[in-house]
C-alpha cells in the first residue's frame, strides 16, 4: 500500500531557530500533499495544501512566512518552521494521496518541542 | 456547512463488546467518508471508508453504516479488543479536484481487558 515517510519523528530546538520537516511519498507520486497540526487530545487542523511546482495554499490564520512549505518534487514536500517559539511546539503531520484510491495516507508525524 | 460532528468524545467498552462511534455532516456535496485510527504519537491510519452509493461496508471487525438521507454515518467495531484502544476520527470530503478532508473532533476509545 501507499507509504508516506515523515522525518524527523521528533525534534527539540531552541527558540529563534528554524526546523525543517520532510514528507516523502515512498511508492507513489503525490502532486498534492497536506500539512496538519495537532494539539494534544484534539483533532487535526489543516495548515496548508502543498502543490508540486507551485506555491502552497495556506488555511486562514496560518502564517505563511512562519510555516514555509516547499514541494519541489512529486515525492517530497517540506515544512520549515522559521524562528520557532515555544507556542509552535506541536505535533505536525503530513498526508498525501495515492491517486489509485480516494484515501489520503498520513505520515507518522513529527513532535516539535521548542525550548 | 463544512462541519462534521462526531460523538461520543470518549468511549469505554469491555473486551468483546461493540464500539459504536457516530458522525453527522451537513454538506450534501460530500461523497467520501473515511475513518482513521490514531495511536498516541503516531499519524492517523486509514481504517475503512465508504461512498454514498452503499449503505454499509464491512472489513473484518469494522463496519461503516451510512444513512444518506439523515446525513449520518457510523463506525461499528465488533468484538472490541484492548489493541483497538486508540483515537478514531471520521472525515468527509468530496472527490473532485484537490479535495480536503473535514475531520470530526475524534473519539478516544478504551477497551478494557
Amino acid at each position: 500500500g501507499a507509504v508516506v515517510s515523515q522525518h524527523p519523528s521528533w525534534v527539540i530546538c531552541k527558540s529563534g531557530t528554524s526546523v525543517k520537516i520532510e514528507c516523502r511519498s515512498l511508492d507513489f507520486q503525490a502532486t498534492t500533499m497536506f500539512w496538519y497540526r495537532q494539539f494534544p487530545k484534539q483533532s487535526l487542523m489543516l495548515m496548508a495544501t502543498s502543490n508540486e511546482g507551485s506555491k502552497a495554499t495556506y488555511e486562514q490564520g496560518v502564517e505563511k512566512d512562519k510555516f514555509l512549505i516547499n514541494h519541489a518534487s512529486l515525492t517530497l514536500s517540506t515544512l520549515t518552521v522559521t524562528s520557532a517559539h515555544p507556542e509552535d511546539s506541536s505535533f505536525y503531520i503530513c498526508s498525501a494521496q495515492d491517486r489509485t484510491n480516494y484515501g489520503y495516507t498520513f505520515g507518522s508525524g513529527t513532535r516539535l518541542t521548542v525550548v | 456547512q463544512q462541519q462534521v460532528k462526531q460523538s461520543p468524545q470518549s468511549l469505554i467498552v469491555q473486551k468483546g463488546g461493540i464500539s459504536i462511534i457516530n458522525c453527522a455532516y451537513e454538506n450534501t456535496a460530500f461523497d467520501y467518508f473515511p475513518w482513521y485510527q490514531q495511536f498516541p504519537g503516531k499519524g492517523p491510519a486509514l481504517l475503512i471508508a465508504i461512498r454514498p452509493d452503499v449503505s454499509e461496508k464491512k472489513e473484518g471487525r469494522f463496519t461503516i453504516s451510512f444513512n444518506k438521507s439523515a446525513k449520518q454515518f457510523s463506525l461499528h467495531i465488533m468484538d472490541s479488543q484492548p489493541g483497538d484502544s486508540a483515537t478514531y476520527f471520521c472525515a468527509a470530503s468530496t472527490t473532485s479536484g484537490t479535495y480536503k478532508y473535514i475531520f470530526g473532533t475524534g473519539t478516544r476509545l478504551k477497551v478494557l481487558a
